[in-house]
């Protein structure tokens, strides 16, 4: 079972374009999460997703940037027009859905990440 | 808002000796879970413990244990027999105990350099 895939894992763009980050979940994960890493600083949460469904984007800025996991195919994540404070590496995670019931703890697995420089 | 404090940005351990790295946190919530990752400098998170809030007894993985105290809302790591493999930055994190998912909360990290 291949882990949480990511691509690319280095991008590159300067001021002004626009940044796709891809992430494929483990095999049989629904839920996405998306978390960005400042230089120096810990992962702060941006966006949950649920296949077609935004369940909580409290941490995503509320310019230039959005995300989706559509029905098929991987999770992205999208910057428009970039600056440089949006250069930091950027981590998917995933977790399987939870078990009505379960007391299973549903485990977020991270991908490699993919670290973003805008020139 | 659930806040996640790692008071040392760096430590120090010689190989083979025994460090503590300290957490503490703030919540209103009685239950949630605690977490230790790991990123070496591949940046791969790793998980390397995981603590349910209403276990009184502390989560012990090999060479790692932690020490919960509910009460004072701190959650150390520590490491035994350190080896130079475990050289790398340490994150602890929080996670509210929710059926939907939620996500986690973490503190700046500590940078553990293990010394020969």
């Amino acid at each position: 079972n291949a882990g949480v895939m990511q691509n690319p894992r280095h991008l590159v763009r300067r001021r002004g374009q626009e940044a796709r980050l891809r992430c494929s979940p483990m095999k049989g994960h629904s839920h996405v999460y998306w978390y960005r890493q400042l230089p120096e600083e810990g992962l702060k949460f941006m966006v949950y997703l649920q296949k077609e469904n935004i369940i909580d984007e409290s941490g995503m800025p509320k310019e230039r940037f959005s995300a989706e996991f559509p029905k098929e195919g991987p999770s992205i994540l999208r910057i428009q027009q970039v600056v440089r404070g949006d250069s930091a590496a950027y981590f998917c995670a995933s977790s399987p859905p939870k078990v009505a019931g379960s007391l299973t703890y549903n485990e977020q697995f991270f991908g490699p990440g993919t670290r973003l420089t805008v020139l | 808002a659930q806040t996640v404090t790692q008071s040392q940005p760096e430590m120090s351990v010689q190989e083979a000796e025994t460090v503590t790295l300290s957490c503490t946190y703030d919540t209103s919530e009685s239950d949630y879970y605690l977490f230790w990752y790991k990123q070496p400098p591949s940046r791969q998170m790793i998980l390397v413990i995981r603590q349910e809030a209403y276990k009184q007894q502390n989560a012990t993985e090999n060479r790692f244990s932690v020490n919960f105290q509910k009460a004072a809302k701190s959650f150390s790591l520590k490491i035994s027999d350190s080896q130079l493999g475990d050289a790398a930055m340490y994150f602890c994190a929080y996670r509210r105990d929710s059926n939907s998912g939620y996500a986690l909360n973490f503190g700046k990290g500590t940078s553990l350099l293990v010394t020969p």
